[in-house]
């Protein structure tokens, strides 16, 4: 079984906060992805990862970054935390194919930005 | 603007009923289609895929129909089951996928 943990299930932080929100994928995949979940809006892409040190931007990638040192581990940082970025974000990974590949998240981390 | 939608929020069926969830997606070059399941405080799990070059795909009580024309698809779930009650969420893939808004499914015993 496929298993993707994220660091933390909650977290509060206060603007202008750096935070890192990490994630660990223990199937040897190449893909790794962070989203986040809005009500009404559905699983929005941040950003992506093909490869260790390579990465795309997804569709709100504004006000993120990422890093991926490690094949199994994928940061998102939040350089400077905003009252907007409070959401519930979700990690995944998949195989190979980044457009194909069925991917598998983690639990969650809900993060409320005060 | 979004790519892939789902445009009932909630849906509430008798156990033992069919559930049909529906999902709209505008662009035509998406050729690979997903269905996920999410319960609270988990994230969420694949439930059944469906290729563009096919429009009916079934695994066990689920079935995933599409209508390329129609940019449509939709999942049926016969009979449900009050394990069903979770939020499905569609996904659509080009480049990259394309996740729906989401619809709260409610199987009431």
């Amino acid at each position: 079984d496929v298993k993707v943990t994220q660091s933390s299930r909650y977290l509060v932080k206060r603007t202008g906060e750096k935070v890192f929100l990490e994630c660990v994928q223990d199937m040897d995949h190449e893909n790794m992805f962070w989203y986040r979940q809005d009500p009404g809006l559905g699983l929005r892409l941040i950003y992506f990862s093909y490869d260790v040190k390579m990465k795309e931007k997804g569709d709100i990638p504004e006000g993120y970054s990422v890093s991926r040192e490690k094949k199994e581990r994928f940061s998102l940082i939040l350089e400077s935390a905003s009252t907007n970025q409070t959401s519930m974000y979700l990690c995944a990974s998949s195989l190979a194919s980044a457009s194909t590949d069925t991917q598998y998240f983690g639990p969650g981390t809900r993060l409320t930005v005060l | 603007d979004q790519q892939v939608k789902q445009n009932s929020p909630s849906l509430s069926v008798q156990e033992g009923r069919i559930s049909i969830l529906n999902c709209d997606y505008t662009n035509s070059m998406f050729d690979y289609f997903l269905w996920y399941k999410k319960y609270p405080a988990e994230g969420p799990t694949f439930l059944i895929s469906i290729s563009s070059i096919k429009d009916k795909n079934e695994d066990g009580r689920f079935t995933v129909f599409l209508n390329k024309s129609a940019k449509h698809l939709s999942l049926h779930i016969v009979p449900s089951q009050p394990g069903d009650s979770a939020v499905y969420f569609c996904a659509a893939s080009g480049n990259q996928f394309y996740f729906g808004t989401g619809t709260s499914l409610t199987v009431i015993p």
